[in-house]
């Protein structure tokens, strides 16, 4: 098994530039996945393979990689992003969470 | 429609057993692998328990392996976990979770999610 480490917190003010990073050593090999979880939901995928965004996610959401960390990018932030960011990877060895990332929109 | 509903949730005590279920709907069901992914109260997700799409294989996290066993039954749409000796810790909300994988690697995602089922252990 291995770690994804997230940061506890992240604020912004609205308009600005969110960045949500993930740090684990397999992440050079695996692919990473983003959720947002907003209160009382289930997760919804918003970035799948590092950098791809699924059909009815705003553009504002992008992803990106580099080394062992990969980076979830929250460009404009709007105060509906206000939510939980959970990074994922995933091997033959198993399913793995970041510990969760909570994004204040001040 | 893509649906997952989980159902089953409820207090137990300490020692006790339950059993989830996950209707699906709008897919075929069969094709899938399956997946339990547990939150327990304002923490962050933790994977339980995979089955693959025939039900022929799965695997567990350590902190339930032995006490919990995950199935299906594919003439039903309806994925399981059984879940016996439950502590305190199992507390959470239970997730199903239907795996997308690529076929050029190992590496998956979890494409839909149910709302999920409150666990709540305490005496």
């Amino acid at each position: 098994s291995y770690e994804l480490t997230q940061p506890p917190s992240v604020s912004v003010s609205p308009g600005q530039t969110a960045r949500i990073t993930c740090s684990g050593d397999a992440l050079p090999k695996q692919y990473a996945y983003w959720y947002q979880q907003k209160p009382g939901q289930a997760p919804v995928l918003v970035i799948y393979k590092d950098s791809e965004r699924p059909s009815g996610i705003p553009e504002r959401f992008s992803g990106s990689s580099s080394g062992t960390t990969v980076t979830l990018t929250i460009s404009g932030v709007q105060a509906e992003d206000e939510a939980d960011y959970y990074c994922q990877s995933a091997d033959s060895s198993g399913t793995f969470f970041g510990g969760g990332t909570k994004l204040t929109v001040l | 429609e893509v649906q997952l509903v989980e159902s089953g949730g409820g207090l137990v005590q300490p020692g006790g057993s339950l059993r989830l279920s996950c209707a699906a709907s709008g897919f075929t069901f069969s094709s899938y692998w399956m997946h339990w992914v547990r939150q327990a109260p304002g923490k962050g997700l933790v994977w339980v328990s995979r089955i693959n799409s025939d039900g022929s294989s799965t695997s567990y996290a350590d902190s339930v392996k032995g006490r919990f066993t995950i199935s299906r039954d594919n003439a039903k749409n309806t994925l399981y976990l059984q879940m016996n000796s439950l502590r305190a810790e199992d507390t959470a909300v239970y997730y199903c979770a239907r795996e997308y994988g690529f076929l050029e690697s190992d590496s998956y995602y979890f494409d839909y999610w149910g709302q999920g089922t409150l666990v709540t252990v305490s005496s």
